[in-house]
């Protein structure tokens, strides 16, 4: 099956600092991508649709402001986390979608830990 | 899309078939039913997904009852790597997948 990577699998920052998060598609090229967000013992939470050469669309409830996305390529999606603070230590995932495939199967990554101190 | 109701949690011995109910009675018409899973700290995993005929793959089955408004998500011969949580999400075959609370699904030895 098609290959979702992430980077970094784990980051630990500072209170007020940014993080980037990037998100690749291996072996497809994916015009969309999904940013997710998972606290502990809870179910995932969208939080934007990425798409490849326009801006991103925020889900009701997430700042856009301080979640950038970029979608630059067809391979390639970031996240940037502005200005974190410990509410938003969490687990973010990304997904992507082989738009070859005629079935809404998407691929996820295999996410992303922040904890900001 | 669709509300659904999955029980939190179930158990399933080893090697025995493990069934997960999943309720969406408010489905709509070409609303598909997609499954996926999420191994603890990892990502979803697609599974299967169906209209309104069974499916089955070389994960499992999916058996979609007549009027649609339940079904059920079948691995033939659970191992303990089937240890998850489990997602019912009806879906029009857009993009956006809506994750519910799901179920635990334990495997025991």
């Amino acid at each position: 099956g098609a290959v979702v990577s992430q980077h970094p699998s784990w980051v630990i920052c500072k209170s007020g600092t940014s993080v980037k998060i990037e998100c690749r598609s291996l072996d497809f090229q994916a015009t969309t991508m999904f940013w997710y967000r998972q606290f502990p013992k809870q179910s995932l939470m969208l939080m934007a649709t990425s798409n490849e050469g326009s801006k991103a669309t925020y889900e009701q409830g997430v700042e856009k402001d301080k979640f950038l996305i970029n979608h630059a390529s067809l391979t390639l999606s970031t996240l940037t986390v502005t200005s974190a603070h410990p509410e938003d230590s969490s687990f973010y995932i990304c997904s992507a979608r082989d738009h070859r495939r005629r079935i809404n199967e998407q691929f996820f990554g295999p996410g992303t830990r922040l904890t900001v101190l | 899309d669709a509300k659904t109701t999955q029980p939190p949690s179930m158990d399933c011995a080893e090697g025995r078939a493990a069934n997960l109910p999943c309720n969406h009675s408010t489905i709509s018409g070409n609303e598909y039913v997609y499954w996926y899973r999420q191994i603890h700290s990892q990502g979803p995993q697609y599974i299967i997904h169906g209209l309104k005929n069974n499916e089955t793959n070389e994960m499992a089955s999916l058996i979609i009852t007549e009027d649609r408004k339940s079904s059920t998500l079948i691995l033939p011969h659970a191992t303990l790597r089937d240890t998850a949580v489990y997602y019912c999400i009806p879906n029009f075959g857009n993009e956006k997948l809506t994750f519910g609370t799901g179920t635990r699904l334990t495997i025991i030895p």
